[in-house]
C-alpha cells in the first residue's frame, strides 16, 4: 500500500537549517508530485511547494521561496525539504503529501529554540 | 492568492445529528471543464489530514457516504449526516485551481 514515511522530530537552533525526508513506497515514485505543507501549532495549513520527482521541477509558494529547498533522490524514492535560517516562526509540523492529496506523511515536528 | 473562508459549527453537535460546514472562496473555483477545484480534508486529533472529498463532491476512496459535498463557484458545503464520534476533528477546505494552493482556517467539530 502507499506510504509516505517522514523523518523524526528535530530540535534546532535559531539561524540553523534543517533537512527532513519523505520516503515513498507502494507506488512508482516518479508518477506523482510531492507537496510540502506547514502547520503551525494549532493553526491551519500552508502550502510550501511541490517537486516533480520525474523532472526535478519545483514550484514554491512565494512566501517560502527564500526559506525552503525541495529535492529528491529517485534511487531511494525519497523527497527532501531543507528549511534555512530558522526562526521561532518556523516551529511547526511539516507534512509531505502525494500529488492529488490522497496520501500524507505522518508529519515532522520542528522546534526552533536556543 | 485565493482566500478560503470557513464558517464555524455550533459545537457540540449531538451524535446522530447532521452538520454542515461552509467554505467560501475569494474567486470562483469553477473551471471551464465544469469542475470545481475544491478539496475537503479531515484532520483528527494527533493525525495527518485525510482527503474526504475532491472536485467539490466526489468522495475519496473508503470515505463514508455520510459525507457529501456541494456548492457553486464560490460557496461550498460539506455535509455530514448522522455525526459519529469518529468524525471529531478539524475540517479544512482547499482550492487547487491556482498556485499557491490555499486552505481555509479550519472548522472544528465536537460531539
Amino acid at each position: 500500500q502507499v506510504k509516505l514515511l517522514q523523518s523524526g522530530a528535530a530540535l534546532v537552533k535559531p539561524g540553523d537549517s534543517v533537512k527532513m525526508s519523505c520516503k515513498a513506497s507502494g507506488y512508482t515514485f516518479t508518477d506523482y508530485i510531492i507537496h510540502w505543507v506547514k502547520q503551525s501549532h494549532g493553526k491551519s495549513l500552508e502550502w510550501i511547494g511541490y517537486i516533480n520527482p520525474y523532472s526535478g521541477d519545483t514550484n514554491y509558494n512565494e512566501k517560502f521561496k527564500s526559506k525552503a529547498t525541495l529535492t529528491v533522490d529517485k534511487s531511494s524514492s525519497t523527497a527532501y525539504m531543507e528549511f534555512s535560517r530558522l526562526t521561532s516562526e518556523d516551529s511547526a509540523i511539516y507534512y509531505c503529501a502525494r500529488g492529488n492529496w490522497g496520501y500524507w506523511g505522518q508529519g515532522v515536528m520542528v522546534t526552533v529554540s536556543s | 492568492d485565493i482566500v478560503m473562508t470557513q464558517g464555524a459549527l455550533p459545537n457540540p453537535v449531538p451524535s446522530g445529528e447532521s452538520a454542515s460546514i461552509t467554505c467560501q472562496s475569494s474567486k470562483s473555483l469553477l473551471h471551464s471543464n465544469g469542475k470545481a477545484y475544491l478539496n475537503w480534508f479531515l484532520q483528527r486529533p494527533g493525525q495527518s489530514p485525510q482527503l474526504l472529498i475532491y472536485w467539490m463532491s466526489t468522495r475519496a476512496s473508503g470515505v463514508s457516504d455520510r459525507f457529501s459535498g456541494s456548492g457553486s463557484g464560490t460557496d461550498f458545503t460539506l455535509k455530514i449526516s448522522s455525526v459519529e464520534a469518529e468524525d471529531v476533528g478539524v475540517y479544512y477546505c482547499q482550492q487547487f485551481l491556482e498556485w499557491p494552493r490555499t486552505f481555509g482556517s479550519g472548522t472544528k467539530l465536537e460531539i
